[in-house]
């Protein structure tokens, strides 16, 4: 298994609470993804990082931030939870360069917004 | 922007036989095309990649292939078995990022 770490894999928050979830790589990987997975939607991307302190956009950005302080370190934040941001999150790592090199994805959190 | 499209969603086979899983994707400027399978209540495990410069890739009883011009991709599995149940799922890799089709669930039956 690629060395990706997700926690927490399972979380219940309320309403409007802040939640953050961590991912965590040993692979030294540049480029680290965040990506939701609902019924009917497949996988679509939050927001994903390029580098220290670099991220950008993904499809699905709204209500969401992201942080990357460290190379092995990549943090999604909820600021105010909602229902509609329930769903299973992944994190995945790539070598993205001038040839792409395969993604490795993390086992996931399943979020659950009360 | 990248659409990546898989037919069927769901395909049932009994045991032993070949099959084939398709995906396609609007945008030819791809990097590679990856291809990964999920089980039930877990992540994502890679099976193959095929760089924009190849055609295509085997491993053991997979083998996929990728047609950049048609903006296609299959994946072929031989002599499937119960274990082979599982979603497949192929993502088409651009400059940054993968865009993922909705998967095929299929279910190989004893």
């Amino acid at each position: 298994d690629a060395g990706i770490t997700q926690s927490p894999r399972h979380k219940v928050t309320e309403t409007g609470t802040p939640v953050t979830l961590r991912c965590h790589q040993t692979e030294n990987h540049r480029y680290m993804y965040w990506y939701r997975q609902d019924p009917g939607h497949g996988l679509r991307l939050i927001h994903y990082s390029y580098g220290v302190k670099d991220t950008d956009k993904g499809e699905v950005s709204d209500g969401y931030s992201v942080s990357r302080s460290k190379t092995e370190d990549f943090l999604l934040t909820l600021e105010s939870a909602t229902s509609s941001q329930t769903s299973v999150y992944f994190c995945a790592i790539s070598s993205v360069g001038r040839m792409n090199t395969e993604a490795f994805f993390g086992q996931g959190t399943r979020l659950t917004v009360v | 922007k990248q659409e990546v499209t898989q037919i069927p969603a769901a395909l049932s086979v009994p045991e032993g036989e070949n099959l084939v899983l398709n995906c396609s994707f609007t945008d030819s400027a791809i990097y590679n095309l990856q291809w990964f399978r999920q089980d039930p209540g877990k992540g994502l495990t890679s099976l193959l990649l095929i760089q924009s410069s190849q055609r295509e890739q085997t491993s053991g009883r997979l083998n996929a292939s990728l047609d950049k011009s048609s903006g296609r991709s299959t994946l072929y599995i031989a002599a499937s078995q119960p274990g082979d149940s599982a979603t497949y799922l192929c993502a088409a890799g651009g400059s940054e990022k993968l865009v993922f089709g909705k998967g095929t669930k299929l279910t190989v039956n004893p």
